[in-house]
C-alpha cells in the first residue's frame, strides 16, 4: 500500500530557504514519480513541479522556476522539495503526490504547513 | 498556460440530490487529460476520476465524469453526506493547472 508521509510545519523568516521531505513507502522508489503542490489558506492548488526519480531530472512549473529545487534520495525512499527566497505568499500547505504514470496525482501526502513570518 | 474555470463557485444541495459540477478549459484537452479530486477540511486532495471519466479505485459509482475537449462535467448521482466537500478539476495535458474549486454545501 502506497503511504506518503511528510516532515513537520515549519516557521521561516523572509527571505529564508524552507526544505519539505516526503517519505514513501510501499513503492518500487527508483519508478516512482512524484509531484508537489500547494494550497495557500482558503485557496485552490498550485502545481510547483516533480521528478521521476530513474530519470534524476526534474520538471518546474514556469512560476518556481529558479527558486524550487526537487530531489529525490533512493536509499532513504525520501523526496524533498526546497523553496528559497521565501515571502510571505509562500505561506501555504505544501503536498507531495504520487505522479501517476497517467499524469494524474493519485496518492497524496498529508500536507506541511510552512508558515513564512518575521 | 491552460486555465481552467469552475462553475458554480458554490453549490447548495440537500442529501439524495444530484450535483453536477462543470469545468471549462481555455483550449482544448488533448486526449482527455482532465482529473477531478475531493478536498475535505484539513485534508489532502482525493483523486475521484482520471481521463475525464475513469472513476480511481474506491471510488463509489455514484461519481461519474464526462467531457472532451474544453467542457467536463463531474456528476454525483444521489448525494451523501460524506460528499459534501471541495471539488477541483485539474489538467495534465500542458504542464499542470487546477481550477479554483467548486464547493458543495449542505442545503
Amino acid at each position: 500500500q502506497v503511504q506518503l508521509v511528510q516532515s513537520g510545519a515549519e516557521v521561516k523568516q523572509p527571505g529564508s530557504s524552507v526544505k519539505v521531505s516526503c517519505k514513501a513507502s510501499g513503492v518500487t522508489f527508483s519508478r516512482f514519480a512524484i509531484t508537489w503542490v500547494r494550497q495557500a489558506p482558503g485557496q485552490g492548488l498550485e502545481w510547483m513541479g516533480g521528478i521521476i526519480p530513474v530519470f534524476g531530472t526534474a520538471k518546474y512549473a514556469q512560476k518556481f522556476q529558479g527558486r524550487v529545487t526537487i530531489t529525490t534520495e533512493e536509499s532513504t525512499t525520501t523526496a524533498y522539495m526546497e523553496l528559497s527566497s521565501l515571502r510571505s505568499e509562500d505561506t501555504a500547505v505544501y503536498y507531495c503526490a504520487r505522479w501517476n504514470a497517467a499524469g494524474d496525482f493519485d496518492y497524496w501526502g498529508q500536507g506541511t504547513l510552512v508558515t513564512v513570518s518575521s | 498556460e491552460i486555465v481552467l474555470t469552475q462553475s458554480p463557485g458554490t453549490l447548495s444541495l440537500s442529501p439524495g440530490e444530484r450535483a453536477t459540477l462543470s469545468c471549462r478549459a481555455s483550449q482544448s484537452i488533448s486526449s482527455s487529460f482532465l482529473a477531478w479530486y475531493q478536498q475535505k477540511p484539513g485534508q489532502a486532495p482525493r483523486l475521484l476520476i482520471s481521463g475525464a471519466s475513469s472513476r480511481a479505485t474506491g471510488i463509489p459509482d455514484r461519481f461519474s465524469g464526462s467531457g472532451s475537449g474544453t467542457d467536463f462535467t463531474l456528476t454525483i448521482s444521489r448525494l451523501e453526506p460524506e460528499d459534501f466537500a471541495v471539488y477541483y478539476c485539474q489538467q495534465y495535458d500542458t504542464s499542470y493547472s487546477f481550477g479554483q474549486g467548486t464547493k458543495l454545501e449542505i442545503k
